[in-house]
């Protein structure tokens, strides 16, 4: 089966734009959890969300903001770009809220780069 | 406040000899950790996990242990082979039976493996 499907894969912007990104989980998977990765930070965890809610929300600015369709898709926006938010957007899909047994099926991600 | 940390950002083994990663935690709360490994441009794949009724897991060459009352865990990979050179995170959880709760993931160790 299709695993985790994260477009684009790569993205270049100019400060002050705005950008979104696009999530297709697992087939079947309902819930759809959103990180930032950066060198020294690791995997920052922005929002979760599950039929279309969102059930958590990570410590960034309200710039990040996301939205779950009907057919679990994803969407990430975010406004205002600034430098440092250049990073790998991770997207992981799982059946349920939480983790699993085996944890998220992770996509291969968006790599953002703000200049 | 980094609630999962993996003070080595880097570790270097020689080819067939043992692999040591560490983790620590601070939220006592979290009762499951899982590792995941992750090579460049793919995202995070689970490699193995532990709740915290056990203080050991193992899966072939991979065993995790855990010590709560030090709020520890390790990965240990033997022996260590080319293809296990790659960035590992430590996660954790609070309560996978209640679900709904998101991976603190630490900053990860870039292992390489030299032949």
């Amino acid at each position: 089966k299709a695993g985790v499907t994260q477009t684009p894969r790569y993205l270049i912007k100019t400060r002050g734009q705005q950008v979104t990104l696009s999530c297709s989980p697992i087939s079947g998977h309902r819930s759809v959890s959103w990180y930032q990765q950066t060198p020294g930070q690791g995997l920052q965890f922005l929002f979760e969300y599950f039929s279309e809610t969102q059930r958590n929300k990570g410590n960034f600015p309200g710039r990040f903001s996301g939205r779950q369709f009907s057919n679990s898709r994803s969407e990430m926006n975010v406004s205002t770009l600034e430098l440092g938010d250049s990073a790998l957007y991770l997207c992981a899909s799982s059946l349920t809220p939480g983790q699993g047994n085996n944890g998220y099926t992770f996509g291969s991600g968006t790599r953002l780069t703000v200049v | 406040d980094q609630q999962v940390k993996q003070n080595s950002p880097s570790l270097s083994v020689q080819e067939g000899r043992i692999s040591i990663l560490n983790c620590d935690y601070t939220n006592s709360m979290f009762d499951y950790f899982l590792w995941y490994k992750k090579y460049p441009a793919e995202g995070p794949t689970f490699l193995i996990s532990i709740s915290s009724i056990k203080d050991k897991n193992e899966d072939g060459r991979f065993t995790v242990f855990l010590n709560k009352s030090a709020k520890h865990l390790s990965l240990h990979i033997v022996p260590s082979q080319p293809g296990d050179s790659a960035v590992y995170f430590c996660a954790a959880s609070r309560s996978i039976i209640q679900g709904a709760q998101k991976l603190v993931f630490g900053q990860g160790t870039r292992l390489t493996i030299n032949p």
